[in-house]
């Protein structure tokens, strides 16, 4: 399998300030995922990103498939943006197609 | 339906009964998932169904953990003699082929008291 490692663990933030998280594979990866946890628990689907860059609103991110990491980017955050973002991806080099594996998420808590 | 839908969103058994949980997964996903998670930590693979079959079942910690489904559609996570460490949040996830983009469910929290 594949190790993910997320960083920062944590993040705090006064809203209106800018972030980026870093999510690094050990091995290569497909089917790249970018998650956002709400407090109650709900995985929301922020971006599906095997490789190249995507932007939506405020939130952006870039994979670099060829050095297996991804970058998530927060700008102008808001006290709403606060939760857990987790990253997953499978393993390219792997059997089975469909098994996300997860990172152990940054918190980020955005102060008003 | 609209999202992946699960149930009960709560549970709470006595150690040593049976559960049962229920993902109705996203309509014409073909791909389901079943992952579990633990406080502070990131969701944790279990089994994956393409169609009614199994593709990987790895993830089950023991032979306690049995998933179905029969139809292709609705998935049942079955745990035999539920152990206190049973308890976490169990997520349900579907996406239209496997290794496509997975939409998860709001999860149902077990407690095994």
């Amino acid at each position: 399998g594949i190790q993910v490692e997320q960083s920062p663990p944590d993040l705090i933030l006064q809203e209106g300030a800018n972030s980026t998280l870093r999510c690094n594979f050990s091995d290569s990866v497909n089917n790249l995922q970018w998650f956002h946890q709400n407090p109650w628990g709900q995985l929301i689907n922020l971006f599906y990103i095997p490789s190249g860059t995507k932007q939506n609103g405020r939130l952006s991110a870039t994979t670099v498939a060829t050095e297996r990491y991804s970058l998530l980017y927060i700008s102008s955050s808001q006290t709403t943006d606060s939760g857990v973002y987790f990253c997953a991806g499978t393993h390219a080099g792997g059997t089975s197609y469909g098994k996300l594996t997860f990172g152990q998420g940054t918190i980020l808590t955005v102060h008003p | 339906g609209a999202g992946v839908s699960q149930t009960p969103s709560n549970k709470v058994t006595e150690k040593g009964k049976y559960v049962e949980l229920r993902c109705d997964p996203i309509s014409g996903h073909t791909a389901l998932y079943w992952y579990r998670q633990s406080l502070g930590q990131g969701p944790e693979f279990l089994i994956y169904f393409q169609g009614t079959g199994a593709a990987d079942d790895s993830g089950l910690p023991n032979d306690r953990f049995f998933a179905v489904r029969p139809e292709g559609s609705v998935s049942t996570l079955k745990i035999q003699r539920t152990e206190r460490g049973d308890s976490a949040v169990y997520l349900c996830a579907s996406s239209f082929r496997q290794g496509a983009e997975a939409f998860f469910g709001q999860g149902t929290r077990l407690t095994v008291v």
